[in-house]
């Protein structure tokens, strides 16, 4: 069975550049996740979904990040304009029904913003 | 030995001895623990689980032991190899709420 699937898996894009990273979650998991992951840290949650509908995104700076889950299977996300600072990991994680069942991460996009 | 560098506490441990990795969760609420494996450039792999109503629970060469009195996860691997160089983190939740992720360890593996 494939896992969480992410591309690309390496970005380097100038500042002001806008940029997108693309998940396709475990087959049959309804419950997707966005984190990010800066060097030296643990993941933290940018967003949410459940199915096609985003639960909780209080974590994602929306002035330059957006995301979405159009058919409730794969989902993208945005960042516009980048900045300096938002060089680091995304992590897209998957689970089967609910945010509190096993989250199984795909191999992340390293993003370098310069 | 042990030391902290780039805000990653680092554990430094022979081939073949027995390695405890050890977290301090935050909330005393949280139901369910995870423990992951992260190799560099790839993203965290899950290791081994455990439900607030056990205090151990054993895998393939690893055990979670968990202490919910003083709030306290632990890693054990059994006879450490050098593919197990990795940093780890150990991710909380409380029943259903998103996963909080602790700050990680280093695990080196020396030859």
């Amino acid at each position: 069975e494939a896992g969480v699937v992410q591309s690309p898996r390496y970005k380097i894009i100038e500042k002001k550049q806008p940029v997108a990273f693309w998940c396709n979650p475990i087959s049959g998991h309804n419950t997707l996740y966005w984190y990010r992951q800066n060097l030296g840290q643990g993941p933290e949650l940018l967003i949410r979904y459940e199915n096609e509908e985003a639960v909780d995104d209080s974590q994602l700076p929306k002035d330059r990040f957006s995301a979405e889950r159009l058919k409730g299977v794969d989902s993208t996300l945005k960042i516009q304009p980048a900045e300096l600072g938002d060089s680091a990991v995304y992590l897209c994680a998957s689970s089967f029904a609910g945010a509190g069942n096993t989250i199984y991460f795909g191999e992340g996009s390293w993003l370098t913003v310069v | 030995g042990e030391s902290v560098g780039l805000h990653l506490p680092t554990l430094s441990v022979q081939e073949g001895d027995n390695s405890i990795i050890n977290c301090a969760y935050s909330n005393s609420a949280s139901d369910y623990f995870i423990w992951y494996k992260q190799e560099s450039g790839k993203g965290p792999q899950f290791i081994i689980d455990i439900r607030s109503n056990m205090d151990k629970r054993q895998g393939q060469r690893v055990t979670v032991l968990l202490n919910k009195t003083v709030k306290h996860l632990s890693l054990q691997i059994a006879a450490t190899q050098p593919g197990d160089s990795a940093v780890y983190f150990c991710a909380e939740n409380n029943y259903g709420q998103n996963f909080v992720f602790g700050p990680g360890t280093r695990l080196s593996v020396l030859p």
